[in-house]
């Protein structure tokens, strides 16, 4: 089972570029979700949507756009990337909005010099 | 604001033994989930139990236990037979459960090392 699939898993970027960290599950869950986690800082949300079409922030946006056209996928662009944003990306799924039972993907490592 | 705090950043636990992992939360409401995630070097979040806040009962998943005490704000793990596959990183969440969101609020995790 795939589960929650990322990528990339390692990304190296200039400040100042543009780029999309993929997001995809095969199991039809409703409910997904982009965090980050920095050191000392443990887990913080980014965005999530709670369907196809609906999205919305979450603690940390700025910086950061999603879209959700489909239920299998969510995307989370990084806009114009700044050094604030290396950090490790974390996107998760759930089968119905208010379960809280989150299936994480494996992580993708961003790095901007 | 909902907080969740963990005072211990690193734990060290020999195999065989029990470990007690401590976590509390500041919350107004009267309805959610609490829950542990266990991170382990390869990265993965992985569910290891959760409780509702509404049930007076302790959940228990095999060598994983909490002690929930809601009046104290209160919600730590016991892990019983530390095994070598238990160290990783352990993070407490907190969500809501209204019509409102499904965040998971998390604590900054507790980095526990099973000794052999």
């Amino acid at each position: 089972n795939a589960g929650v699939t990322q990528t990339p898993k390692f990304q190296v970027l200039k400040t100042g570029q543009s780029m999309t960290l993929q997001c995809a599950q095969d199991m039809n869950h409703e409910y997904m979700s982009w965090y980050r986690q920095d050191p000392g800082m443990g887990l913080r949300l980014i965005h999530y949507s709670v369907g196809a079409g609906i999205t919305d922030q979450g603690e940390v946006p700025n910086g950061y756009n999603v879209s959700r056209s489909t239920t299998e996928d969510f995307p989370l662009r990084l806009l114009s990337a700044a050094p604030s944003q290396t950090s490790v990306y974390f996107c998760a799924s759930s089968y119905e909005w208010g379960l809280g039972e989150l299936f994480f993907g494996e992580g993708s490592r961003l790095t901007v010099l | 604001a909902q907080t969740v705090t963990q005072s211990q950043p690193e734990m060290s636990v020999q195999e065989a033994e029990t470990v007690t992992l401590s976590c509390t939360y500041d919350t107004s409401e009267n309805n959610y989930y609490l829950f542990w995630y266990k991170q382990p070097p390869s990265r993965q979040m992985i569910l290891v139990i959760r409780q509702e806040a509404y049930k007076q009962q302790n959940a228990t998943e095999n060598r994983f236990s909490v002690n929930f005490q809601k009046a104290a704000k209160s919600f730590s793990l016991k892990i019983s037979d530390s095994q070598l596959g238990d160290t990783a990183m352990y993070f407490c969440a907190f969500m809501i459960r209204s019509g409102a969101t499904n965040k998971l609020i998390f604590g900054t995790g507790t980095l526990l090392a099973v000794q052999p």
